[in-house]
């Protein structure tokens, strides 16, 4: 069972190059969520989306673009990476928004 | 203020202590609580959810006090297994929000 799939799981970026992070579910959720976990902070919100063709903004969206062309994948975008974006991103998903957040390993980024 | 807030700890409780983890939360129209824990460097996963009748899964206990937003999570007998980050989820409409979690360590 996949469940949550995040690609890539590791990057290195020098600063103002970009890059995308695909998540990918197969479980059908209508919502999706992506997080930046940094030491001490906890996770935080950067996006989310509750159905295809939706996106919202969460706590910390600045510097991020996402978007839900298709249910199953919710894409992360860094047009112009900054070294304040070096962190953990973890994707996940839910059925109905109230249940169990399914979460993806991680993607681990440094930007130089 | 943090809509979410939490002690970080750590905690460090030998085996079978009993520990107790608050989370206090800002949103009066929050709907739903959870418990995740998480392991280093690990995705988090659903350890319990949190009812207003407060519930029990085994060793561990949530409790939801929505008239001081308050929720707690209480361990007994506690296993070295249990050595993790707690985290505290509440949920709006739509958004989950986290807390900055709780590092608890148990020691032989």
């Amino acid at each position: 069972n996949a469940g949550v799939t995040q690609t890539p799981k590791f990057r290195v970026l020098k600063t103002g190059q970009s890059m995308t992070l695909l998540c990918a579910q197969d479980m059908n959720h209508e919502y999706m969520y992506w997080y930046r976990q940094d030491p001490g902070m906890g996770l935080r919100l950067i996006h989310y989306s509750v159905g295809e063709g939706t996106t919202a903004k969460g706590e910390v969206p600045d510097g991020y673009n996402v978007s839900r062309l298709k249910k199953q994948n919710f894409l992360l975008g860094l047009e112009s990476a900054a070294p304040s974006q070096t962190s953990v991103y973890f994707c996940a998903s839910t059925g109905t928004g109230a249940g169990e957040l399914f979460f993806g390993e991680g993607s681990r980024l440094t930007v130089l | 203020r943090k809509e979410v807030e939490q002690d970080p700890g750590p905690f460090n409780v030998p085996e079978g202590a009993t520990v107790a983890f608050n989370c206090t939360y800002s949103n009066s129209a929050s709907q739903s609580f959870f418990w995740y824990r998480q392991d280093c460097r690990k995705e988090p996963k659903l350890l319990m959810s949190v009812y207003s009748s407060g519930n029990e899964d085994g060793r561990f206990t949530a409790q939801l006090n929505r008239a001081s937003q308050y929720i707690s999570l209480l361990i007994r007998d506690s296993k070295l297994s249990d050595s993790a980050t707690y985290l505290c989820v509440v949920k709006g409409t739509d958004k989950l929000i986290f807390g900055t979690g709780t590092r608890l360590q148990v020691f032989p």
